[in-house]
């Protein structure tokens, strides 16, 4: 089992849809969950971190479900900035500063 | 707002040949981070250090590469022998301390192996 696991995409929408994107993780051991964003060719850069309650910054909401090993990101009323991959990071374990990614989700937002 | 930089933003090299690629952490930052991207796949963990000594590596990162942090400022990579394989985009990070710190990465630098 791959340890973080994306849906590859591309998901293709207008602008003004809400897409949703799902990863799943396989070390119940992981403490740190966040969701990167990758424009291409550049550096990731963070998007969000994940909290068991579930957080919300404007357009995007993530969740986290720990028993379950399953992360989710929503974003509501899509811009065609959003147009990137997202990719879905964990670290190692309770003690590893190790950040694991997957390999992305490609989004492409259409006028 | 406070930045990680590497230099240089593309290298290229021949194949045996030694670079040093070179970062910049945020200046309040105590733990660093070098990984690799290569082209079409997912970005990799190589190494992090922290008080001046290696803390976590990968097993990617083999005898051909090390780390230093020659000065209070600067943080570097360097492979000794470059393979094909190497080719790969680099970012380097940093991180305040905890575990569940951000890390926040800089603009990479491309490596090219020829």
């Amino acid at each position: 089992r791959k340890e973080v696991e994306q849906d590859p995409g591309p998901f293709n929408v207008p602008e003004g849809a809400t897409v949703a994107f799902n990863c799943t993780y396989s070390n119940s051991a992981s403490q740190s969950f966040f969701w990167y964003r990758q424009d291409c060719r550049k550096e990731p850069k963070l998007l969000m971190s994940v909290y068991s309650s579930g957080n919300e910054d404007g357009r995007f909401t993530a969740q986290l479900n720990r028993a379950s090993q399953y992360i989710s990101l929503l974003i509501r009323d899509s811009k065609l900035s959003d147009s990137a991959t997202y990719l879905c990071v964990v670290n190692g374990d309770d003690s590893s500063y190790k950040l694991i990614f997957g390999s992305g989700t490609r989004l492409l937002v259409r006028p | 707002e406070p930045e990680v930089t590497q230099t240089p933003s593309h290298q290229v090299t021949q194949m045996g040949q030694e670079v040093i690629l070179r970062c910049v952490p945020i200046s309040n930052h105590l733990y660093f981070y070098w990984y690799r991207q290569i082209l079409g796949q997912k970005v990799e963990f190589l190494v992090s250090f922290y008080n001046n000594e290696i803390s976590e590596k990968s097993e990617i990162f083999d005898d051909q590469f090390s780390v230093e942090r020659p000065d209070g400022s600067n943080f570097t990579l360097k492979i000794r022998s470059t393979k094909l394989e190497d080719s790969a985009m680099y970012f380097c990070a940093s991180s305040v301390f905890t575990v569940t710190d951000t890390q926040y990465f800089g603009p990479g630098t491309r490596l090219t192996v020829l």
